[in-house]
């Protein structure tokens, strides 16, 4: 099984908002993702987490605050956005960051969650 | 800037031939190789991950490795008009690195 799963599907708020995307897997992996995707263009990476340890912040503005509760949920805290930051939230998780060229650095990808901005 | 460049498209082939995508990467040092699928307004779906050089072959599937040449292509055997989708190479850097870059995508059609 190589699910990840995120809530919600969909998700529109206002810039004064503040609301919540989650991600959750149950593989095991150590590495969880959290990708932004604009139509026509790859996905972007936001956030890694390692072994629930904040890896990588892509200079992402204060206005996105991930959280790692524990090695199988991920958070992404939304607060007073702005229109150009609607897109496709993707989450991904591997299952052992710290080796590569093998499979357990294969990345797996939720459904993702479809973000609109007012 | 460590860079994956995949021809845009569309990359258009008769129902039932062989289509062909090409991904060239700049980070020599990179162990790990990935091909998504991506259908509009769907997320990533892992198609095949290569590490060695050479051919891995997964049903209508086959990925080659160059890494002299830092080339990685994917095949796609018997084209189904089910396969049109964005095609996206993902590269996974040296050194440990936690970033997988991500090339802009090649959009394949697939005519019935």
């Amino acid at each position: 099984d190589t699910e990840v799963t995120q809530t919600p599907k969909h998700l529109v708020m206002g810039m004064t908002n503040k609301k919540s995307l989650k991600c959750e897997q149950h593989m095991g992996h150590r590495a969880m993702y959290w990708y932004k995707q604009k139509a026509k263009k790859p996905p972007e990476l936001m956030f890694v987490y390692s072994y629930e340890k904040l890896s990588i912040n892509e200079s992402v503005p204060s206005r996105f605050s991930p959280e790692c509760p524990n090695s199988s949920l991920l958070n992404l805290h939304l607060h007073a956005l702005q229109p150009e930051d609607s897109a496709l939230y993707l989450c991904a998780s591997s299952q052992d960051p710290l080796r590569s060229g093998g499979a357990g650095d294969t990345q797996y990808f939720g459904p993702g969650t479809r973000l609109t901005v007012l | 800037q460590k860079e994956v460049e995949q021809n845009s498209g569309p990359l258009s082939v008769p129902e039932g031939a062989i289509a062909s995508l090409n991904c060239t990467y700049s980070d020599r040092g990179s162990q790990s190789f990935f091909w998504y699928r991506q259908y509009s307004g769907k997320s990533p779906e892992l198609i095949m991950f290569i590490y060695s050089n050479g051919d891995k072959e997964d049903g209508r599937f086959t990925a080659q490795l160059n890494k002299a040449s830092q080339y990685v292509s994917l095949l796609i055997r018997d084209s189904q008009p089910s396969d049109s989708a964005t095609y996206l190479c993902a590269v996974r850097g040296g050194g440990g690195t936690y970033k997988y870059i991500f090339g802009t995508g090649t959009r394949l059609k697939v005519l019935a």
